[in-house]
Order: C-alpha cells, then structure tokens, then sequence
C-alpha cells in the first residue's frame, strides 16, 4: 500500500464549484507539499508546510496540515479551467533527517468543465 | 525566474541501447534529486547529490543506472542497457537543503523515455 494515499483519485467539477482534496500518511508528516502537474510536464510547486495547523494560500488554492500532521487538504475555491491537472502531495517521512527525500501519492486529476 | 533545466525533453530509445539525461539545477541550489515517474503514478526518488556527493542512491538500480554530479552542479543520468519497463518521466530537482531539514524543491520539466 501506499504510504501517501491520496482522495479522491480523480475529480470532475463545474467551473466554479468548491472542491477539497486530500493527502494522509500512516507517519508523521515533517514537511508537506502540493504540487501541481499538467499530463506531460514537470511538476509546479504550489506550497509547502510544515507546523501542524499551518494554513497557507496561493490565489484561489488553500492548503492545511492539520495538528496531528498526518493528513493535509487542499482546498480550491470557484475553480477554473485554469486549475485542471493533476495535484500531488508530497512528504518527507524521514523524521526530518534526509536532506528533503519526497515520497509522493499517487496524484488526484482534476477536470474542471467550462 | 530560475528554473530547473532538463534535456531532451523526449528520448525515443531501442532496448539494450544507451540513454543519458542532463540537468541543470537553480544556480546555487547545493541538492539534487533525480526521480522516476511512471505513467498514472507519483514520482519516486532514483538518487539524491548534496554537493558532488551521494546521499541516497537506495532505489536506483545500480547494474543499468548510473549517476554522477562531478562539479557539484549539473548532473547527468545514464541508463545502459535500457528496457522496456524504464519507460518512464525522469525528473529533476533541486533545493537549497545544505543538511537535513524541510526545503522547498524544485522540479525541471521532465524528460520523457519511450523504450521500444
């Protein structure tokens, strides 16, 4: 099994509904990160966080880890055409110790109908 | 912006031949991560540089993959011979991580392997 396990694996909303996706780990998170990534490309770094119960944002897309950190969620409000690809949470579960070895989910892929 | 640069961004390549990636991190980023993303899948760490130096190397398979970063800059990848299952995205990134902690990292944008 997956030690990031992502939800949901894929997502189809309308353009400007809500939508929340989430990433949760069997370990303690000591670094999270969302990135985004278009079929094809490299990955986007979106934000990274690091206290649990630290909240951050980047426009419409709103990421938390919550205070056990063992689950983030990303949270985009009235989403866009813009915001489709596929989102992946990424982790150091190393205990802080790696010099920033990520193990990713498997990625959520979002479509966003006009 | 700085960016993390990679080439070529496709590689058409025949089994059992040889296949080598390049990459340039941002300047002055000291680590750099090379990952392997399967189709459908989350990338998965190959081999990770602090400096010239290898820090991890535990999953990438050492009879075919080779790694090195001679300058502590750029880095090249190599497969010899190459099979069909390393069919794959190969990744590169980079952060300012100069020991253990949280960093942000960067990622290139691929360099996409089709072995036929």
């Amino acid at each position: 099994s997956q030690e990031l396990e992502q939800s949901p694996q894929s997502l189809i909303v309308q353009e400007g509904k809500n939508l929340t996706i989430n990433c949760t780990s069997s370990k303690t998170l000591y670094g999270l990160y969302w990135y985004k990534q278009k079929y094809g490309e490299g990955l986007i770094f979106l934000m990274m966080l690091q206290k649990g119960g630290e909240e951050k944002s980047h426009e419409k897309i709103t990421a938390k880890l919550d205070e056990k950190k063992q689950q983030s969620s990303l949270h985009i409000t009235a989403s866009q055409p813009s915001h489709a690809g596929i989102y992946l949470c990424g982790a150091d579960l190393s205990g802080g110790t790696s010099y920033g070895k990520l193990t990713f989910g498997q990625g959520t892929i979002l479509t966003v109908h006009p | 912006e700085a960016e993390v640069a990679q080439s070529p961004r496709y590689k058409i390549t025949e089994k059992s031949q040889a296949v080598a990636f390049w990459c340039d991190p941002i300047s002055g980023h000291a680590t750099l991560y090379w990952y392997r993303q399967i189709l459908g899948q989350g990338p998965e760490l190959l081999v990770q540089f602090q400096d010239e130096s290898v820090v991890d190397d535990s999953q990438l398979p050492k009879d075919r993959f080779s790694a090195e970063r001679l300058k502590g800059v750029d880095s090249t990848l190599k497969i010899q011979p190459a099979e069909l299952g390393d069919s794959a995205m190969y990744l590169c990134a980079s952060s300012p991580a100069n020991g253990p902690g949280i960093y942000e990292q960067y990622f290139g944008p691929g360099t996409r392997l089709t072995v036929t």
